[in-house]
This record gives C-alpha cells, sequence and structure tokens, in this order.
C-alpha cells in the first residue's frame, strides 16, 4: 500500500512564508504532485516533480528527495487568497495517483 | 470552456436505490479516473480507465462499477447505496505518461440516508 504523510494545518501571517512537508513511502515511484483545493472546490494542479531538486513557479516552489522519500511545498509572499487545502500525491510504480490528506493554510491578515 | 463536467452537482439518495454519477471530458484525454474524498482521508481513488474500452479498480472499488464506451464519458454508478458510501465525489482526467497531471471536475456531493 501507499503511506503519504503530510500536516493536518499550519497558520501563517499575509506576506510571510510557509513550508508543507510530505513524506511517502509506495511502492514505486513516478513523480510527485502537488494540488491546491480552496474549500468547495476542486483541486487544481500546483506542482510537479520527478528529479530531485528544486522546481520554481512564481511565488511556488517544490523540493523532492526521492532517497528520502521526502517532498516540501514552499509558499513565500502569502496572500489571503493562498489560505486553502494543499495536496501531496504520489504516482506510483502504476502511474495511479495516491493522495495525502491535505494540509489546511489558513492566512491571516 | 474545455474541461470536465460532473452532473449532478449534489444529490441525496435513500439507501438502496441505484445512482449513476455521469462525468464527461472534451479535452480528449484517454485517461480517466473517480475519487471519493472524505474529511480526514482524502482523495481515495475508486476506479480508473486508462483508455477507452478498458477499466481498473483503485483503491475502494467496492459497491461501485464504472464503463469506458468512449472517450470522453466516465459514468459511475452505486448499484445500492449504503451511508457510507456518503461522500464528494471527484471525476478527473489526463494525458497518459507519468508527468501529466490530472485536471479534476467540480465534483458532485452525494448523501445517502
Amino acid at each position: 500500500g501507499q503511506n503519504i504523510d503530510q500536516p493536518t494545518e499550519m497558520t501563517a501571517t499575509e506576506g510571510a512564508i510557509v513550508q508543507i512537508n510530505c513524506t511517502y513511502q509506495t511502492s514505486g515511484f513516478n513523480g510527485l504532485f502537488w494540488y491546491q483545493q480552496h474549500a468547495g472546490e476542486a483541486p487544481t494542479f500546483l506542482s510537479y516533480n520527478v528529479l530531485d531538486g528544486l522546481e520554481e513557479k512564481g511565488r511556488f516552489s517544490s523540493f523532492l528527495s526521492r532517497s528520502k522519500g521526502y517532498s516540501y511545498l514552499l509558499l513565500k509572499e502569502l496572500q489571503m487568497k493562498d489560505s486553502a487545502s494543499y495536496l501531496c500525491a504520489v504516482r506510483d510504480g502504476d502511474y495511479k495517483l495516491s493522495f495525502g490528506a491535505g494540509t489546511t493554510v489558513t492566512v491571516r491578515a | 470552456i474545455a474541461g470536465i463536467t460532473q452532473a449532478p452537482t449534489s444529490q441525496i439518495l435513500a439507501a438502496g436505490r441505484r445512482m449513476t454519477l455521469r462525468c464527461t471530458q472534451d479535452m480528449r484525454h484517454n485517461a480517466m479516473y473517480w475519487y471519493r474524498q472524505d474529511l480526514g482521508l482524502g482523495l481515495r481513488l475508486i476506479h480508473y480507465s486508462n483508455t477507452a474500452g478498458t477499466t481498473g479498480k483503485g483503491e475502494v472499488p467496492d459497491g461501485y462499477s464504472v464503463s469506458r464506451a468512449n472517450t470522453d464519458d466516465f459514468p459511475l454508478t452505486l448499484a445500492s447505496a449504503v451511508p457510507s458510501q456518503t461522500s464528494v465525489y471527484f471525476c478527473a482526467s489526463s494525458e497518459q505518461g507519468a508527468a501529466y497531471e490530472q485536471y479534476f471536475g467540480p465534483g458532485t456531493r452525494l448523501t445517502v440516508t
């Protein structure tokens, strides 16, 4: 089976930086995805990592270490609209996605 | 507008009734998926289809069935609904290949009473 762990909740102040960690143990690995999901809405794609290292996309960056089974999503210059759940998902050896339970980020003024 | 549509948006269903959730995409994606999302458990894969005419079981397939008669449509059927199937159901699609992200529909909120 798959085991994907991420913190349940995080709170940060507008303009600050927040790092959401994700650890995984899966049967096979074909990439790691981060999705954003606002309350009552569908998940939307944020980032994809398949090789070790940092991928930067504007205010959002994602890091992967395959040897450690570890990833993080870094959100910089937080805005109120960044309040959402962030889902870590791993594509396994059968190319199916397994999701963590999600981290709810609350941005306070 | 290209994307995925789901119907109905929400439904209250009596236990024991049969229900089909509809999903249609117009992106010509080969792969389609059904997930359920429950508080504290995240998204769990119910069934998937890598291409028209083929389907496979995900993590939680019991009580659900799917068909994939063509590329665009991927309906999910609950043959005899039970209260534990109360959930939000998301359909998704993607190109085939490890690097392609999945696009999600708006979801169906189902309550089984």
